[in-house]
């Protein structure tokens, strides 16, 4: 079955060093992935995709993710934490099926101090 | 510019009454969604529309109804609220390639609902 998996509820990070905020999927073909972003009583927001290409992809606000096939993942990282980075971050899967609709990880907490 | 709006942002009600939540997008996307958001769940698909008078069950689809008369509108109606269904609502609007979503979710502000 198709599904994502995102291992750690929180993540804690001091300002100014690099957090990686991790993701891994199980699908039978090609997925589009991608990241969204989610501050308190806000919607969610997109912050990259994967559909094809370069593994290394990059995002709003510095963020990066890389597609990994071999090990099914698709971590989303960047250089240098900001306090503003905390929020509740979302990895999500299309797997290309007939409905065609994103599975979403269950989130991970971002939390980055001063 | 366009958006995706949602109302009401907030709503209580009572077990058993009719609850209907309201999306409007004018990014004239013809895919809308309606999720919901649990701890410990992330978000859920109740339904989903690809275009007029198209709709489709999600994952969690029982004791909701939606309806798409037009490209703008996908109101999410609970027909006999239950506690179970208190939670935080979105929706959202897509553009897609082939039925396939190739591109970023648009998502609204949130509905959060109590059913007391």
């Amino acid at each position: 079955a198709q599904s994502v998996a995102q291992p750690e509820d929180q993540v804690n990070v001091a300002e100014g060093n690099p957090l990686t905020v991790k993701c891994t999927y199980s699908v039978s073909g090609n997925p589009y992935l991608f990241w969204y972003v989610q501050y308190p009583n806000r919607g969610l927001q997109f912050l990259l995709k994967y559909i094809t290409g370069d593994n290394l992809v990059k995002g709003s606000y510095g963020f990066e993710a890389e597609f990994n096939k071999s090990q099914t993942s698709f971590h989303l990282k960047k250089p240098s934490a900001l306090v503003s980075d905390s929020a509740l971050y979302f990895c999500a899967m299309n797997y290309g099926g007939s409905q065609g609709n994103l599975i979403f990880g269950k989130g991970t907490k971002l939390s980055v101090k001063p | 510019d366009a958006e995706i709006t949602q109302s009401p942002r907030h709503k209580i009600t009572e077990t058993g009454r009719q609850v209907t939540l309201a999306c409007h997008q004018t990014w004239n996307h013809n895919n809308m969604f309606w999720y919901r958001q649990d701890l410990g769940h992330g978000l859920r698909l109740i339904h989903y529309s690809y275009g007029v008078h198209d709709t489709n069950k999600g994952e969690v689809s029982d004791g909701y109804s939606v309806s798409r008369s037009n490209t703008e509108d996908l109101p999410l109606t609970l027909e006999s609220a239950a506690s179970s269904q208190t939670s935080v609502y979105f929706c959202a609007s897509s553009e897609s390639l082939g039925g396939v979503i190739t591109g970023e979710l648009f998502f609204g502000e949130g509905s959060r609902l109590t059913v007391l």
